[in-house]
């Protein structure tokens, strides 16, 4: 099975939050990362979070570890249509160089 | 200045051709991959290098044979073309240790007809 899953699709209102999930199975997960993709375009480090941390927020963005549960979340506060984008989750152990990605999410925001 | 640039962006050829996309990193960065993105947008790691030399290959048809020339440079050959191999393939670079963060290309969307 994948390494790294996340739901496909998520459809929000202009001006909610987006929350953004993602489970991994590698107890060793040392980065774990969230990459945004617009049309058209390669991916972009949004932000990433030390397994050593509960939490990291960065402007509009709010990312949330259970490293217990194996879970990360991606909160977008006050989403707007230029969100829109396909986010993935990402994870990395230290000694590794190669970050194992998730399938993508399809934030879609419409007015 | 493009960090990561690949070249062509756009790819349209017949089955059973040969044909190549560079990628060149301007970052210093000792770490170079191949990802394929399918049309469902699922990402694959297909090689990685580290310092021109292979130390990640997943398991990709030998048709497909990545040659890095210097450290900067990692460019795709893909021989025998088939339509299975129709993607977008992007190129990555891996930055400072400490946070493991890759820097993608624009891709290369290739189409074989």
């Amino acid at each position: 099975g994948e390494d790294v899953e996340q739901s496909l699709f998520l459809s929000v209102r202009e001006g909610d939050s987006s929350v953004i999930n993602c489970t991994y199975t590698d107890s060793s997960s040392t980065y774990l990362y969230w990459y945004k993709q617009e049309p058209g375009a390669g991916l972009q480090l949004l932000t990433y979070i030390f397994s050593n941390m509960d939490m990291k927020q960065d402007q509009r963005l709010t990312v949330l570890l259970n490293k217990k549960d194996k879970h990360l979340s991606l909160r977008i506060a006050d989403t707007q249509t230029g969100d829109s984008a396909i986010y993935f989750c990402a994870e990395k152990s230290g000694g590794s160089y190669i970050p194992t990605f998730g399938r993508g999410t399809s934030l879609i925001v419409h007015p | 200045d493009t960090a990561v640039s690949q070249t062509p962006k756009y790819l349209v050829t017949q089955m059973g051709n040969d044909k190549s996309i560079k990628c060149e990193q301007n970052l210093g960065h000792d770490t170079m991959y191949w990802y394929k993105q399918d049309s469902k947008k699922f990402l694959k790691i297909m090689f990685s290098y580290n310092n021109k030399e292979l130390i990640i290959n997943e398991t990709v048809p030998n048709r497909f044979s990545p040659k890095s020339p210097d450290k900067a440079h990692l460019n795709l050959h893909i021989n025998s073309l088939e339509l299975g191999d129709s993607a977008v393939y992007f190129c990555a670079s891996m930055g400072a240790a400490n946070t493991g963060e890759l820097f993608f290309g624009e891709g290369s969307r290739l189409t074989v007809l």
